[in-house]
């Protein structure tokens, strides 16, 4: 079965510093990979997805990912965190038609 | 116009009682999903539904039960409730077939058991 880590549960970054949030991943076959924002109250917004092609993927709001195959990695990084980003981030993997979920980061940018 | 849209946005209950949550998407998508948030956040796939073919995940009650009248909505009814049902429910949809596989999501439905 696919499945995803997310190793930390919390992240503190600086505004206007660059920021991480990681993920790792366990699949058979080629993996599909996504991220999605949480905000308070609200439900999950996609930001990005890697299918194929490209190992760096742009999302939404000047997100970015880096797959990484030797590394089963799929970081999520933006290169000026600004405070409306603090949010709960879920990484997630394509399991047959589902998504499982990574347990979510909460990231807090501090002013 | 939202995409995915979910109804009612809370609902408090007693025990015992039976309950349903409305979902709708506008998308066009072929499937569609409900997901349980628990009070740590963790998100569980609970089902799946694509062109009439149900995909249940094997731990949920079955207290719980989808019902699709057609490809735009997926109602999730809830018999017997029990305090541990307490959570927030999302509906989600996804193009499958052709389709570029991600989920949209509707903004949830926290249900509170008493």
């Amino acid at each position: 079965a696919q499945s995803v880590a997310q190793p930390e549960d919390q992240v503190n970054v600086a505004e206007g510093n660059p920021l991480t949030v990681k993920c790792t991943y366990s699949v058979s076959g080629n993996p599909y990979l996504f991220w999605y924002v949480q905000y308070p109250n609200r439900g999950l917004q996609f930001l990005l997805k890697y299918i194929t092609g490209d190992n760096l993927v742009k999302g939404s709001y000047g997100f970015e990912a880096e797959f990484n195959k030797s590394q089963t990695s799929f970081h999520l990084k933006k290169p000026s965190a600004l405070v409306s980003d603090s949010a709960l981030y879920f990484c997630a993997v394509k399991n047959a038609n589902n998504l499982f979920f990574g347990t979510g980061t909460r990231l807090t940018v501090i002013p | 116009d939202t995409a995915v849209s979910q109804t009612p946005k809370y609902l408090v209950t007693q025990m015992g009682n039976d309950k349903s949550i409305k979902c709708e998407q506008n998308l066009g998508h072929d499937t569609m999903y409900w997901y349980k948030q628990d009070s740590k956040k963790f998100l569980k796939i609970m089902f799946s539904y694509n062109n009439k073919e149900l995909i249940i995940n094997e731990t949920v009650p079955n207290r719980f039960s989808p019902k699709s009248p057609d490809k735009a909505h997926l109602n999730l009814h809830i018999n017997s409730l029990e305090l541990g049902d307490s959570a927030v429910y999302f509906c989600a949809s996804s193009q499958i077939r052709g389709g570029a596989h991600e989920q949209y999501f509707g903004p949830g439905t926290r249900l509170t058991v008493t």
